[in-house]
């Protein structure tokens, strides 16, 4: 009965590899998000997806590709992976202009 | 300086306490307000909205002074599951949904 799930929940991996991050909400919302929370934990919107169509794109290197394949799903894939990219990343979703529902993270840790 | 600023703390307090958060933000257009609680290694999750006129909600009490760009938070009877960060939030305006995090004050409630 989870709201919004996230998978992997923990992520290891050498630089330069490539990697996807899987996030659902069966809360019906029509937005979804993803932010990153770096070491000194401020969070930071990266991406935001109405309808599946991209709203929101903040300033993040195009490593990052979002993808959304229908309104419950929003996923997160990222090439040439850096040591910089470490975090914690929390995909969210609401309805449009409504309470945000986090995901519990996917803890990506670049060796 | 940063778009939404707190005193990252941490702030130690006994139980029974009461404990005040502030919050100041940049931005003199934004429109919605929030405090976001984080438990440890959790997803972040909406404690309440802040209203212009001051808002409660149980032993919580959430205040606003827009001249100032200024929020607080107040927090009676403090007790041992208020062990937390507790997340500033602004919202710049209505046209999208993205949400400005502060970095978090901590909170240790101690027996």
């Amino acid at each position: 009965d989870t709201a919004v799930s996230q998978t992997p929940k923990y992520l290891v991996t050498q630089m330069g590899n490539d990697k996807s991050i899987k996030c659902e909400q069966n809360l019906g919302h029509d937005t979804m998000y993803w932010y990153k929370q770096d070491s000194k934990k401020f969070l930071k919107i990266m991406f935001s997806y109405n309808n599946k169509e991209l709203i929101i794109n903040e300033t993040v290197p195009n490593r990052f590709s979002p993808k959304s394949p229908d309104k419950a799903h929003l996923n997160l894939h990222i090439n040439s992976l850096e040591l910089g990219d470490s975090a914690v990343y929390f995909c969210a979703s609401s309805h449009y202009q409504e309470t945000q529902y986090f995901g519990p993270g996917t803890r990506l840790l670049v060796l | 300086r940063k778009e939404v600023e707190q005193d990252p703390g941490p702030f130690n307090v006994p139980e029974g306490a009461t404990v005040a958060f502030n919050c100041t933000y940049s931005n003199s257009a934004s429109q919605s307000f929030f405090w976001y609680r984080q438990d440890c290694r959790k997803e972040p999750k909406l404690l309440m909205s802040v209203y212009s006129s001051g808002n409660e909600d149980g032993r919580f009490t959430a205040q606003l002074n827009r001249a100032s760009q200024y929020i607080s938070l107040l927090i009676r009877d403090s007790k041992l599951s208020d062990s937390a960060t507790y997340l500033c939030v602004v919202r710049p305006d209505n046209a999208g949904n993205m949400l400005t995090f502060g970095g978090g004050t901590r909170l240790m409630v101690k027996p």
